[in-house]
């Protein structure tokens, strides 16, 4: 089975820092989709960045940023000039490719992240 | 574009009730995912369905089941409730088709369980 770690369950950046968030991941599978998602206090999910594992670039969405290291099976966010509103709990999340298709997400345990002033 | 929708966002429920809830996807969006959210467990993925069949299962109990509609709405069913059922579900849907098909998250019911 898939398992997603996120091993710091809090961060605190200043804002304007840089912060770098962990998570590795255990699989057999070679190809494989991974992602970072957001959850303000609102609850809502959203999508922050996404990596296809078959892709040897990391991804870059403005100020967010992925270093996928996929020997290591490791797939790290870093956050840049941080904001107020990137407060919130961080979810790395693992999708294998299915043959029928299907979007079944593992995720870790999450990182709640602290931006002071 | 409207955004998936959920209802209710709140609801009460007493141990031994069941309880339904309901998923709206975006338009256009064939596949809907549901996911379990608790302090205890995390998010878990419930079930996913795809063209009105469920295309995949997590690892719950028969007491969860769901179904899809034509218009790809979806609905989740939880019999004989617990206690531990307390939790945020979330519905995320897809177009559901291959490649990498981002899944777009509505807000959530939280159901509680006295």
């Amino acid at each position: 089975a898939q398992t997603v770690t996120q091993s710091q369950p809090e961060m605190s950046v200043q804002e304007a820092e840089t912060v770098t968030l962990s998570c590795t991941y255990d699989t057999s599978e070679s190809d494989y989709y991974l992602f970072w998602y957001k959850q303000p206090p609102s609850r809502q999910m959203i999508l922050v960045i996404r990596q296809e594992a078959y892709k040897q670039q990391n991804a870059t969405e403005n100020r967010f940023s992925v270093n996928f290291q996929k020997a290591a099976k490791s797939f790290s966010l870093k956050i840049s000039d941080s904001q107020l509103g990137d407060a919130a709990m961080y979810f790395c999340a693992y999708r294998i490719i299915l043959t029928g298709g299907g979007n079944k997400l593992t995720f870790g345990t999450g990182t709640q992240l602290k931006v002071e002033l | 574009k409207a955004g998936v929708t959920q209802t209710p966002r709140y609801l009460i429920k007493t141990r031994g009730q069941q309880v339904t809830l309901s998923c709206s996807p975006i338009s256009g969006h064939r596949s809907v995912s549901w996911y379990q959210q608790t302090p205890g467990q995390g998010l878990q993925f419930l079930f996913e369905y795809f063209s009105e069949t469920q295309r995949n299962k997590g690892n719950f109990p028969g007491r969860f089941s769901g179904r899809q509609f034509s218009n790809s709405r979806s609905e989740m069913n939880v019999s004989t409730l617990e206690l531990g059922d307390s939790a945020l579900y979330l519905c995320a849907s897809s177009r559901g088709g291959g490649g990498i098909n981002e899944q777009f998250f509505g807000p959530g019911t939280r159901l509680t369980v006295l």
